[in-house]
């Protein structure tokens, strides 16, 4: 089954500790991005890679790093969380033309 | 600044009436619009298109409309189903491999 998958759906955590939370795809698709979704604010975009080895920032790209080893995976690093990270974050893939994203079902992710 | 703007954050509809949903955009550069469709717990879901060379584009109980002198798209869902309940979300791009720039979102609420 074509999918994005994402680990983990929920995730509670403290000021300062490093998290990472994994994304992968299984459709061999080229472009991959990370979003927030936040009350009132919709989704924007955090980060972007159009290909292995090629990374960009989004719109809100603070406290947020990303790596693109592989084309399969696109894992969002938080080095240092804060509360304003709280947050409900998805992944997304597209083929080459990245108008038609698919969506991950989305990591929960709570700082105190 | 937002470029992707819908301004109603919620709309409620009886079944099998007309549900219309908007959204207005700044940038005239953008040439591709999409609808996505988000249920809770879940990540959005491609819902449908429409390029800026087209002024319609229909799929079933679907139809997007491209009013691009007044920067202005719509969604008409016909008949509304309550199954059509969900967050939907505009977005819009340019030419090449930039991304995607969503609205906020409307909470269409379809009553039976």
């Amino acid at each position: 089954e074509a999918q994005v998958t994402q680990n983990p759906r929920y995730l509670i955590t403290v000021t300062g500790k490093k998290l990472t939370v994994t994304c992968s795809q299984n459709m061999n698709h080229e472009y991959m991005s990370w979003y927030r979704q936040d009350p009132g604010l919709g989704l924007r975009q955090i980060y972007y890679s159009m290909n292995v080895e090629v990374t960009d920032k989004g719109d809100v790209p603070e406290g947020y790093k990303v790596s693109r080893k592989e084309k399969r995976n696109f894992p969002l690093i938080l080095e240092s969380p804060s509360p304003n990270q709280t947050s409900l974050y998805f992944c997304a893939s597209s083929p080459e033309n990245q108008e038609t994203q698919y969506f991950g079902p989305g990591t929960r992710l709570l700082v105190l | 600044d937002q470029q992707v703007k819908q301004n109603s954050p919620s709309l409620s509809v009886q079944e099998g009436r007309i549900s219309i949903l908007n959204c207005d955009y700044t940038n005239s550069m953008f040439d591709y619009f999409l609808w996505y469709k988000k249920y809770p717990a879940e990540g959005p879901t491609f819902l449908i298109s429409i390029s800026s060379i087209k002024d319609k584009n229909e799929d079933g109980r679907f139809t997007v409309f491209l009013n691009k002198s007044a920067k202005h798209l719509s969604l008409h869902i016909v008949p509304s189903q309550p199954g059509d309940s969900a967050v939907y979300f505009c977005a819009a791009s340019l030419t090449g491999n930039t991304p995607l720039v969503f609205g906020k979102g409307t909470r269409l609420s379809v009553i039976a």
